[in-house]
């Protein structure tokens, strides 16, 4: 079974615009990683943020976690062309494996 | 470019073969771990090596296996192939078996197999 889920399944919008997606999970956790695949290609890594961290940037990249709520969000700030891909989140539990979910795919519109 | 290297990249085979997947990992590199992706859904463990040795499996029959060899670079094995196999395998290297240290874990471009 999948730690996390996220939401929503699929998203469009315009080059410029925000893109937000989330991620809850189950259990409690050590770490949250996001990842960024283009179609049919390896992973990506982009940002692993702490359980004990509440916000991290990275460029145009902004991840919350938000533990009470085991939940956490991934925020592309001035969408490009080049953004479109799927993003999964991977929780990391008290061991070695990462635990993805089914992933949000984004398309960004010229 | 991650410097994980998958081969084949693509590669069609039988119901009932067997089929072998490499991978070489990252320069100084110690943990490679192995992903199954199924079209739509995200990646499914199926085991990781550290320094040659199984460092932990996830909810895949035996007919799964691998290898780690000294250099570090990986094997994985599919016996008896399903045709519920057909997949993109990843191959995942880090140092110091990455997840829960925090060390980035880096992705190859995966390989497709195709069961028919």
């Amino acid at each position: 079974s999948q730690q996390g889920e996220e939401d929503p399944q699929a998203l469009s919008i315009q080059e410029g615009e925000n893109a937000t997606m989330n991620c809850s999970y189950k259990t409690s956790i050590n770490n949250l990683q996001w990842y960024r695949q283009n179609s049919g290609r390896g992973l990506v890594h982009l940002i692993l943020i702490r359980s004990n961290e509440r916000e991290k940037h990275s460029g145009r990249l902004r991840v919350t976690l938000d533990t009470s709520k085991k939940s956490s969000s991934l925020l592309i700030t001035a969408s490009r062309a080049a953004d479109t891909a799927s993003y999964f989140c991977a929780t990391v539990l008290n061991d070695y494996k990462l635990s993805f979910g089914a992933g949000t795919t984004v398309t960004v519109r010229a | 470019e991650t410097g994980v290297t998958q081969s084949p990249t693509h590669l069609i085979k039988t119901r009932g073969q067997q089929v072998t997947l490499r991978c070489s990992s990252q320069s100084g590199h110690n943990t490679v771990s192995w992903y199954q992706q199924a079209l739509g859904q995200g990646p499914q463990f199926i085991f990781q090596y550290y320094r040659e040795e199984e460092n932990g499996r996830g909810n895949f029959p035996p007919r799964f296996s691998g290898l780690q060899f000294p250099n570090y670079s990986s094997e994985l094995n599919v016996n008896a192939l399903e045709l519920d196999d057909s997949a993109l395998y990843l191959c995942a290297s880090s140092f110091e078996t990455g997840a829960l240290s925090g060390n980035t874990i880096y992705f190859g471009e995966g390989s497709w197999l195709t069961v028919v």
